[in-house]
């Protein structure tokens, strides 16, 4: 069955390093997305991604944080001047067209910024 | 109008029982109401999905309830096994100009006593 992969798997970095996280979507999936997780708590919508332009992003999602899908296959979040807040698990998800087309989540990545 | 609530954030489970998950909603314009599962160190998987025309889904252990006047649903998992000790969260979507928009509840940590 196809998947949604991420790398790395864990990122350190320090506060104020850019850092970017890598997705490859699931290849026929339109729709892409990018969550975070804290600490095993509430997953967070942060951006969807659709025709190679942000479609929705939440009030986390500011300035600092940029998206990007630079060839046919790779889906990446850049996040400028990490602080400390920023650490947490960072999930890629992408979704087919159909209207019952559900998210399809990677294992993510796990951003420490020290 | 973009929460879900879900309840409780922790539940424990004899072997063979019925654990139960409950949610809640406000914003009418969600369509799609997905469960996910999620283990330590993976991302989300989808569980069971319904939509709001459906008072009723079940797929083998698993079974939503959804009472779409109440604007509130809840996963049953019947003969409660060890392995479905997880984190179980409620979403739902909405459909946006470039895509859909997945809100997730805040989780609830089920463990199954063998």
């Amino acid at each position: 069955e196809p998947e949604v992969t991420q790398t790395p798997s864990h990122q350190v970095t320090q506060m104020g390093q850019e850092v970017i996280l890598r997705c490859v979507p699931i290849s026929n999936h339109l729709y892409f997305y990018w969550y975070r997780q804290i600490l095993g708590q509430k997953v967070e919508f942060l951006v969807s991604f659709y025709n190679n332009e942000i479609s929705e992003k939440s009030e986390i999602f500011d300035d600092q944080f940029s998206v990007e899908r630079p060839d046919g296959s790779n889906f990446t979040l850049k996040i400028r001047s990490t602080k400390l807040e920023d650490s947490a698990m960072y999930f890629c998800a992408s979704s087919g067209e159909r209207t019952n087309s559900p998210l399809h989540f990677g294992n993510g990545t796990r951003l420490t910024v020290t | 109008q973009q929460q879900v609530k879900q309840s409780p954030q922790s539940l424990i489970v004899q072997k063979g029982g019925i654990s139960i998950i409950n949610c809640a909603y406000e914003n009418t314009a969600f369509d799609y109401f997905p469960w996910y599962q999620q283990f330590p160190g993976k991302g989300p998987a989808l569980l069971i999905a319904i939509r709001p025309d459906v008072s009723e889904k079940k797929e083998g252990r698993f079974t939503i309830s959804f009472n779409k006047s109440a604007k509130q649903f809840s996963l049953h998992i019947m003969d409660s096994q060890p392995g479905d000790s997880a984190t179980y969260f409620c979403a739902a979507r909405r459909a946006n100009t470039g895509g859909f928009k997945t809100i997730f509840g805040a989780g609830t940590r089920l463990f199954v006593k063998a």
